[in-house]
C-alpha cells in the first residue's frame, strides 16, 4: 500500500519568507496526491492537489512540485502570513476508495 | 449546507462506558469517511460508505467500533467499552463518488477523551 511521509516535524520562518514543506511517498503508482493544512481544533482543509501527469502547480501564494523521479513532493508557500501557521500534511490515495495522510509538518511563522 | 457537520465537538467519558458520535455530510456527497487523529500525527483511515454501505474496514477498527449510514445521510460511529487508548479526534470527510475524485471535505471533528 501507500506510505507518505514528512521529512521535518516542524518548521520555523520569518514572515515574508518563503516556506517549503516536503515530502516522500513509497507508491510509484500513486496518481494523484493533496496538500491539506489543519489549524489547531479544525479538521484538514483542502490546499492544493496535483496529478501525476503533472510536475508543478501553482494556486494562490501556493505551488506543490512533484517529482516522479524520487518519489517526492513539496509544498511551497509564498511571502508566508501568520495566518499560515497550522500542521500541512500531504496524502495520497490507497486503492480507489481512500486517502492515506503523512505524519505532518507543524509550520511556525514568527514576526 | 455550510459543510460536514459533526457531533459533540468534544466528548469525555470514563473507561469502559459507551461513546456514540455523529457525522452530517454536505448533503450531495454520497461517500463518508471516518478517521481517527492521535496527537502528532496525521489521520487514520478507519471506515467509509458508499450511500448505505460500509465498504471497507480498517483493521484499526476493532470490535468495539461500529458505524452506521442507515439512509445513506448521517453517519454514526459508535465505540463500546472505551479503552484509554481510543483517546483521539474522530474526523469525519464526505466527498462526491468520481472517477480519481479524492476531493474530501472534512468536518472540525469529535475530541474523545477517556479517563
Amino acid at each position: 500500500g501507500e506510505s507518505v511521509g514528512l521529512h521535518l516535524p516542524t518548521l520555523s520562518v520569518q514572515e515574508g519568507d518563503n516556506s517549503i514543506i516536503n515530502c516522500a511517498y513509497s507508491n510509484s503508482a500513486s496518481d494523484y496526491f493533496i496538500w491539506y493544512k489543519q489549524e489547531s481544533g479544525k479538521g484538514p482543509q483542502f490546499i492544493i492537489d496535483i496529478r501525476s501527469n503533472m510536475d508543478k502547480r501553482q494556486g494562490q501564494r501556493v505551488t506543490v512540485l512533484l517529482n516522479k523521479t524520487v518519489k517526492h513532493l513539496s509544498l511551497q508557500i509564498a511571502a508566508t502570513q501568520p495566518g499560515d501557521s497550522a500542521v500541512y500534511f500531504c496524502a495520497g490515495p490507497e486503492g480507489a476508495d481512500k486517502l492515506i495522510f503523512g505524519t505532518g509538518t507543524r509550520l511556525q511563522v514568527f514576526p | 449546507d455550510t459543510g460536514v457537520s459533526q457531533d459533540p465537538r468534544h466528548k469525555i467519558t470514563k473507561r469502559g462506558q459507551n461513546v456514540t458520535f455523529r457525522c452530517d455530510p454536505i448533503s450531495e456527497h454520497n461517500r463518508l469517511y471516518w478517521y481517527r487523529q492521535t496527537l502528532g500525527q496525521g489521520p487514520e483511515f478507519l471506515t467509509y460508505f458508499q450511500n448505505e454501505a460500509q465498504l471497507e474496514k480498517s483493521r484499526l477498527l476493532s470490535d468495539r467500533f461500529s458505524a452506521e449510514r442507515p439512509k445513506g445521510s448521517f453517519s454514526t460511529l459508535e465505540i463500546q467499552r472505551t479503552e484509554q487508548g481510543d483517546s483521539a479526534m474522530y474526523l469525519c470527510a464526505s466527498s462526491l463518488e468520481a472517477v480519481g475524485n479524492y476531493g474530501y471535505t472534512f468536518g472540525s471533528g469529535t475530541r474523545l477523551t477517556v479517563v
